[in-house]
């Protein structure tokens, strides 16, 4: 069974820390590797990355991935009170078809304090 | 655009009742997510759709849980009886892409709650 494991489930920084949040998974037939940020109500969309090294890039955020240790981290730098959300990964398997399955992490809540 | 549109948002009915979930995606997206989010297990993928036509199911908890998608611009989530542990938001969501290859846009969601 695939597994993503978030870390840490919990994060309180103040305006202007920089955090790295951490994604861990184990997957059979790896595809992709997705980070969302949820706040009061659905997710949006943040990075897709799929190969290994690549930093993916927008603002303050970035992401990256390690396909050899299996993880990924998402960075934020100079931290804001806007970026306080539960941010979730989620791993793609690309299966036996052409779609793939995906299984989300259990997140990581992140609250900035002014 | 409006975005992907859910109904109801909010939904409160009782054990053994049908219930049924709508969802409007983005215009034009080829591509259409059905996830249920609890405290427990968190978010789960039920159900997608690929040009209206169901291409993995396996997420779906058991059989009173059934989608269609009768053309490119709805799609029902139904449960039938439901049951006080089918209690959860249900998002939909939308892509112009496949599953791990188009940014994934999620609706408002519904939130159930079954007495």
């Amino acid at each position: 069974e695939d597994k993503v494991v978030q870390s840490p489930l919990s994060l309180v920084v103040h305006e202007g820390d920089t955090v790295t949040l951490n994604c861990s998974y184990e997957v059979t037939n790896f595809r992709s590797l997705l980070w969302y940020k949820q706040e009061k109500k659905a997710p949006t969309f943040l990075f897709m990355l799929t190969s290994s090294g690549i930093e993916k890039k927008s603002g303050r955020l970035s992401s990256i991935l390690d396909k050899k240790e299996l993880f990924s981290i998402l960075n934020i730098t100079a931290t804001q009170t806007g970026d306080s959300a539960v941010y979730l990964c989620a791993v793609v398997n690309a299966g036996g078809t052409s779609y793939g399955k995906l299984t989300f992490g259990q997140g990581t809540i992140l609250t900035v304090h002014p | 655009d409006a975005g992907v549109i859910q109904s109801p948002r909010h939904e409160v009915t009782e054990m053994g009742q049908e219930v049924t979930l709508r969802c409007k995606p983005i215009s034009g997206h080829n591509s259409l997510f059905w996830y249920r989010q609890t405290m427990m297990r968190g978010l789960e993928l039920l159900i997608y759709f690929n040009n209206n036509v169901p291409i993995d199911d396996s997420g779906m908890p058991e059989d009173r849980f059934s989608a269609k998608m009768p053309n490119a611009s709805f799609s029902t989530l139904k449960i039938q009886p439901s049951e006080p542990r089918d209690s959860a938001v249900y998002f939909c969501a939308s892509s112009f892409s496949t599953l791990y290859s188009g940014t994934q846009y999620f609706g408002p969601g519904t939130r159930l709650l079954v007495l």
